[in-house]
């Protein structure tokens, strides 16, 4: 357990209203992400933060934005949900130990965008 | 820029037989292996995973994979699966050398244990 809480776990929302996830970590990483799980495709990095203030984009992060305010939590807003943003959302963390970095995953946020 | 292909989407086997499930990687540059298992409806749990060392990594239920430098392959084994193996797999990359740390994944194997 990597002490990582995502909320919401489940949302429905309809198209064009904004959306926030919420990942929230207790044990002080640096490194945060956010990923989707569509089928077929796997897990997609969205947007990663390296730090307060410190984000960039990952291979499809049209359609989102984060922040990072606080070390322990990492928001992913859709400003605009579609359709094509029906996905399972993870945060995950990185964990550094001495043989390399190790990514761990919260449980996911199920949203439907209808 | 890495990529990861996991050559079977699915994979039916019967309980208690052996299972090997490929993963193949590409990068330019030295990388760290991973493979995350999901169960239905839950989050990817860590498996196992290669950072250095030796190439034959073990996890605690029995799985296994072998880092092959040469083939560029990180395939995943079990001598005899159980009902409760049944899982998406998947395998995962990320560059050592690299400050950004995220992984790259392939699209998963669905293994489905039949008894």
């Amino acid at each position: 357990d990597a002490g990582i809480t995502q909320s919401p776990r489940h949302k429905v929302t309809e198209t064009g209203t904004p959306v926030t996830l919420r990942c929230h970590q207790t044990e002080n990483h640096r490194y945060m992400y956010w990923y989707r799980q569509d089928p077929g495709h796997g897990l997609r990095l969205i947007h990663y933060s390296y730090g307060v203030k410190d984000t960039d984009k990952g291979e499809v992060s049209d359609g989102y934005s984060v922040s990072r305010s606080k070390t322990e939590d990492f928001l992913l807003t859709l400003e605009s949900a579609t359709s094509s943003q029906t996905s399972v959302y993870f945060c995950a963390i990185s964990e550094s130990s001495a043989g390399g970095n190790t990514i761990y995953f919260g449980e996911g946020s199920w949203l439907t965008v209808v | 820029a890495q990529s990861v292909t996991q050559l079977d989407s699915q994979v039916p086997v019967f309980e208690e037989a052996p299972v090997e499930l490929r993963c193949n990687y590409s990068s330019s540059v030295s990388v760290y292996l991973f493979w995350y298992v999901q169960y239905p409806n839950q989050g990817l749990q860590l498996l196992l995973k290669y950072l250095s060392g030796s190439t034959l990594v073990e996890s605690i239920n029995g799985f296994e994979a072998e880092f092959n430098k040469s083939q560029t392959s990180f395939h995943l084994r079990k001598p005899s699966v159980h009902i409760s193996d049944t899982a998406e797999y998947f395998c995962a990359v990320s560059e050592s050398d690299t400050g950004r740390r995220a992984l790259t994944f392939g699209s998963g194997t669905r293994l489905q244990v039949q008894p």
